[in-house]
């Protein structure tokens, strides 16, 4: 089953928006992590948030993260064309051996009208 | 430098072959892991090899097989093909010791007939 759900599952916006994606998960993670990926193509690391942490920024993203109500949320600021994509969130699980296993959701599409 | 490269792009099989797929990590990277999404899906953790031994794994069959040779590169093997297993597989490399940041190649699209 999936850990990750990501809301909304797609999203349509003007070029300049603003765009917000939530994640829920269910168990303690070490980590969250959110991931780009173009039209099937390979998926590229965009920003990582520790569990003692609640935000982060880097460049145009911010994410926040809420371990109480396991939720976080990616706020791409000033979008552009090329951010058209689909974003995932992805965790790591608490405790885990290994840090090589991420737990995906089922993506948000993001769709930037010029 | 290059990143994480993958072989064959794409390819088409029928039902009940066998697959190999090739995974090349990072240059510096030590350990692999595989993932396969189905269309519309998230990836799905297949089995992560680090030191040549499978570490992890997923919820797949054991139809799902895979190795890790002494340069790091890797491969995923899928016996007795299924409809359901036409997917993009992804590889990813991650250093060991990271906190879990992972650098996926372009995939392998194979399609099922």
């Amino acid at each position: 089953s999936q850990q990750g759900e990501e809301d909304p599952q797609a999203l349509s916006i003007q070029e300049g928006e603003n765009a917000t994606m939530n994640c829920s998960y269910k168990t303690s993670i070490n980590n969250l992590q959110w991931y780009r990926q173009n039209s099937g193509r390979g998926l590229v690391h965009l920003i990582l948030i520790r569990s003692n942490e609640r935000e982060k920024h880097s460049g145009r993203l911010r994410v926040t993260l809420d371990t109480s109500k396991k939720s976080s949320s990616l706020l791409i600021t000033a979008s552009r064309a090329a951010d058209t994509a689909s974003y995932f969130c992805a965790t790591v699980n608490a405790g885990g051996t290994s840090y090589g296993k991420l737990t995906f959701g089922q993506g948000t599409i993001l769709t930037v009208h010029p | 430098d290059a990143g994480v490269t993958q072989s064959p792009t794409h390819l088409i099989k029928t039902r009940g072959q066998q697959v190999t797929l090739r995974c090349s990590p990072k240059s510096g990277h030590d350990t692999v892991s595989w993932y396969q999404q189905a269309l519309g899906q998230g990836p799905q953790f297949i089995f992560q090899y680090y030191e040549e031994e499978e570490r992890q794994r997923g919820n797949f069959p054991d139809r799902f097989s895979g190795h890790q040779f002494p340069n790091y590169s890797s491969e995923l093997n899928v016996n007795a093909l299924l409809l359901g297993d036409s997917a993009l597989y992804l590889c990813a490399s991650s250093l060991d010791r990271s906190t879990g940041e992972l650098f996926f190649g372009e995939g392998s699209r194979l399609t099922v007939l």
